[in-house]
């Protein structure tokens, strides 16, 4: 069975920009869950998709977006980008419906300049 | 609020015997986790608790107390490649699930 997958690995991009990542679940997996991680900060929840609907959602602010398709591939956009966005973002899937484990995606790699 | 804490660093030497500690201080507490990641990688699921008590599995056990917001992870017969970063995470709700900061473990030979 196929992993999680995310793309694109490595991005570079500047100040003021925007950026779409994409995260495709584990085969059957109806969950999907975003994560920053930074040294300083560790994994920061961004917000978690169940059935294309928006189940939970951290403290980020509105710059942050996601959405999720009837395949249960992911998306999430940040606009305007900052410096501080600078971080590994990773998508994780999981069954849903109260299921414990979650898996990892790869991440991607953003560098804003 | 929330507050996840657990050892920022912790050495410990090949065949030895390891716990890192987690506590927590959640809402709506329904379940905790322990991850494994080793740099540059995603984390890797290990452990899940939602009842009190030990879960063992191989050389990696979870204990988990929820009236004392407390867990652990116990790694026994240490190898190098238990050199990583372990990760508590407590899940809220449904599937809202808040980390540590993690503890980076480091394995002499």
């Amino acid at each position: 069975k196929a992993g999680v997958t995310q793309t694109p690995r490595y991005l570079i991009k500047t100040r003021g920009q925007q950026v779409t990542l994409s995260c495709s679940p584990i085969s059957g997996h109806r969950s999907v869950s975003w994560y920053q991680q930074t040294p300083g900060q560790g994994l920061q929840f961004l917000f978690e998709y169940f059935s294309e609907t928006q189940r939970n959602k951290g403290n980020f602010p509105g710059r942050f977006s996601g959405r999720q398709f009837s395949n249960s591939r992911s998306e999430m956009n940040v606009s305007t980008l900052e410096l501080g966005d600078s971080a590994l973002y990773l998508c994780a899937s999981s069954l849903g419906d109260g299921y414990n484990e979650q898996f990892f995606g790869p991440g991607t790699r953003l560098t804003v300049l | 609020g929330q507050n996840i804490d657990q050892p920022t660093e912790m050495t410990a030497t090949e065949g030895a015997i390891v716990q890192i500690n987690c506590t927590y201080q959640t809402s709506g507490f329904n379940g905790l986790f322990w991850y494994q990641q080793h740099a540059g990688e995603a984390p890797t699921f290990l452990s899940y608790n939602v009842l009190d008590g030990l879960e063992e599995k191989g050389r990696f056990s979870s204990f988990l107390s929820r009236s004392k917001g407390y867990s652990y992870l116990l790694l026994k017969e240490l190898q190098m490649k238990d050199s990583a970063s372990y990760l508590c995470a407590v899940r809220e709700g449904d599937d809202k699930i808040i980390f540590g900061k993690g503890t980076r473990l480091h394995i002499l030979p």
